[in-house]
């Protein structure tokens, strides 16, 4: 769905480094999510934003630092990377807290 | 916060048969509860949600119900067909203070048989 963007689809890193991963949405919705996916676990919340300059912690935050400055952008930084941080990354904006979220194409990160 | 859990986690059946997936959350006064099917590779999609004031919902061949008292609620999935194969997961919304988060269950992968 071209109202939700997620950059780079993919990304291979080493343990130590810092990695942003980017989302940007079209749609204007209040809320943006970041999830985490692996295998046996489902969707796990990382983080979300009710609205610009407010985030929150999710079920898994540590590692993961987000900022929201601008309405549109919500990016995920973890800030030295680790192999336990490998998995598929999944952004998600909603309207508001009880209505539908709608998810990116996803971000695949591998860290070496 | 709200626990969910999804049962069962495989399910082969036959094309034209029907497929159910339970789950089951935690906290009663979750109020809102999405499904969504996930495709090889692809994004979760929303196919179908139910809110608490309402016991069932269809849309063509898939229904859900929902059971305020047990705090359970299924898919239903009739005349499956091959494009049905995918993972299902559900969610429900907890809503307490400060607290408006979905919570995912593990999925349930669906393998439709020709």
């Amino acid at each position: 769905d071209a109202g939700i963007t997620q950059s780079p689809r993919y990304k291979i890193t080493e343990t130590g480094r810092q990695v942003t991963l980017m989302c940007h949405q079209t749609w204007s919705h209040s809320y943006m999510f970041w999830y985490r996916q692996d295998l046996g676990h489902g969707l796990r919340l990382i983080y979300y934003s009710a609205a610009a300059d407010i985030t929150d912690k999710g079920e898994v935050p540590d590692g993961y630092v987000v900022s929201r400055s601008k309405t549109e952008n919500f990016p995920l930084t973890l800030e030295s990377a680790t192999r336990s941080q490998t998995s598929v990354y999944f952004c998600a904006t909603s309207p508001n807290s009880n209505q539908p979220q709608h998810f990116g194409d996803g971000t695949r990160l591998s860290i070496l | 916060g709200e626990n969910v859990e999804q049962h069962p986690s495989t399910l082969s059946v036959q094309e034209g048969d029907s497929a159910v997936i339970k789950c089951t959350y935690s906290d009663s006064a979750s109020n809102y509860f999405p499904w969504y099917k996930q495709e090889l590779g692809k994004r979760p999609q929303l196919i179908i949600d139910i809110r608490s004031n309402v016991g069932e919902k269809k849309d063509q061949r898939i229904a859900v119900t929902l059971n305020k008292t047990a705090k359970h609620f299924s898919l239903h999935i009739t005349e499956t067909q091959p494009e049905d194969s995918a993972v299902y997961f559900c969610a429900a919304l907890g809503v307490s203070p400060n607290d408006y988060k979905l919570s995912f269950g593990a999925g349930t992968t669906v393998t439709v048989r020709a």
